[in-house]
């Protein structure tokens, strides 16, 4: 069983829908990432969470600790949102990295 | 924001050859970096933690000899493929963190563009 389990696996949405991503993980963590990868490969930080909720234009992160589970929310969604979402997260030691599979989402105009 | 710059971005090379992927970080320090590896529709994959000024530290699985790793400067780590085989091809990330204020175990990820290895 993967440490961290990411919902869906796939997802296309018409374009302005509202979109959510869930991550669920199982180790005691410092911090959750949520990671954007585009098809070309590279990767970008969107969130970094320990706690209540983060929000950053369109995007809004959510973490709830004791039940130790993560939402990516995507208000407004638009075509250039496509691209593969990835949930992380930093274990309470510090070093040891567990990443979900990922979610690709395919936003259609 | 800060940056982490990876080169090259893509190379192709012979079988036997060993390849340097260079990893950067352009606005601050980065006493750790991380390394991933990533297969075609797979998640990332950590092999190792770069620690400026001493050995990195393997994830299980990952051979120390075929992939080595150089944390010469608090602003550089450097990856070498060796002796490259087409089992190699895949797609390699790197990371640091930026700690700024923060406590160390909290310290924002930023990752680098990723380099594209092909050994033919």
């Amino acid at each position: 069983k993967n440490e961290v389990e990411q919902s869906p696996q796939n997802l296309t949405a018409q374009e302005g829908e509202f979109i959510t991503i869930n991550c669920s993980y199982s180790v005691g963590i410092s911090a959750l990432h949520w990671l954007q990868q585009h098809p070309g490969g590279g990767i970008v930080s969107l969130f970094m969470l320990s706690s209540g909720k983060k929000k950053h234009g369109r995007l809004i992160a959510t973490i709830n600790i004791q039940e130790k589970h993560s939402s990516l929310h995507i208000t407004a969604s638009h075509p250039r949102d496509s691209a593969v979402y990835i949930c992380a997260v930093t274990s309470n030691t510090g070093n040891q990295f567990y990443f979900g599979t990922g979610t690709s989402l395919t936003v259609i105009p | 924001g800060a940056v982490v710059s990876q080169h090259p971005s893509w190379v192709i090379c012979k079988s036997g050859t060993s390849v340097k992927i260079e990893c950067r970080s352009l606005d601050f320090q980065a006493t750790t970096m991380f390394w991933y590896r990533q297969f075609p529709k797979q998640s990332l994959m950590l092999m190792a933690t770069s620690n400026e000024g001493s050995k990195a530290t393997y994830e299980q699985g990952v051979e120390k000899d075929k992939f080595l790793i150089n944390h010469a400067s608090l602003t550089l780590s450097t990856l070498t493929v060796t002796s490259a085989h087409p089992e190699d091809s895949s797609f390699y990330i790197c990371s640091a963190r930026d700690f700024g204020h923060l406590f160390a175990n909290t310290g924002e990820l930023f990752f680098g563009e990723g380099s594209r290895l092909t050994v033919l």
